[in-house]
């Protein structure tokens, strides 16, 4: 199975900063990756796909990049309501597997 | 608007058997590759399998954890997607999440999910 790797697991961080999420590869997924926000309660919502696509509807200061092995998505000048946990998925190959999450808090 | 509803969730024993559904709507259902994913309590999100549509010819890929006990199966003409549990563990507990699936760009919408709990 594919590993994925996220990091890091959590950060403390304020409204209007930029924050950078990293989800690494155990093995090359090409571009089959995909980001997810996740708020308490709720399912998760997708935000990108195929590594740098962003979902329709989806703010525009959500970004995503990179290939092969290693991936980040990028939020910037983050708002009140991106407070959430973030998981990266590879759907390169089977079984799909997510990462461990990244919980973005309020400083 | 895609909405997904699922619905069969509830507390089992272990050992036991469960069906959840996923009702579709708003796009079309035919078509589309559906996924189960669940989520334990606390836990990371979990991808638990895949159906393809017929006309991909109605593949099905489990996870390790569930195969063999779990079956996804479809109702093209009630826009419909099933997750069989059977042999139920502790460990299943979690809220189950319906999903549609691509081989292009992953899972995309989500379904409100619903708790399987398994407990003596």
């Amino acid at each position: 199975d594919i590993q994925m790797t996220q990091s890091p697991s959590s950060l403390s961080t304020s409204v209007g900063d930029r924050v950078t999420i990293t989800c690494r590869a155990s093995q090359a997924i090409r571009s089959d990756l995909g980001w997810f926000q996740q708020k308490p309660g709720k399912a998760p919502k997708r935000l990108i796909y195929a590594a740098s696509s962003l979902q329709s509807g989806v703010p525009s200061r959500f970004s995503g990049s990179g290939s092969v092995t290693d991936f980040t998505l990028t939020i910037s000048g983050l708002q009140p309501e991106d407070f959430a946990t973030y998981y990266c998925l590879q759907y390169n190959s089977y079984p799909w597997t997510f990462g461990q999450g990244t919980k973005v808090a309020i400083k | 608007e895609v909405i997904l509803v699922e619905s069969g969730g509830g507390l089992v024993r272990p050992g036991g058997s469960l069906r959840l559904s996923c009702v579709a709507s708003g796009f079309t259902f035919t078509n589309s590759w559906m996924s189960w994913v669940r989520q334990r309590p606390g836990k990371r999100l979990e991808w638990v399998g895949r159906i393809k549509s017929k006309g991909d010819g109605g593949a099905k890929d489990y996870a390790a954890p569930v195969e063999g006990r779990f079956t996804i199966s479809r109702d093209d003409s009630k826009s419909t997607v099933y997750l069989q549990m059977s042999s139920l563990k502790t460990e299943d507990t979690a809220v189950y999440y319906c999903v549609t699936a691509s081989y292009y760009s992953g899972l995309s919408q989500w379904g409100q999910g619903t708790l399987v709990t398994v407990s003596s």
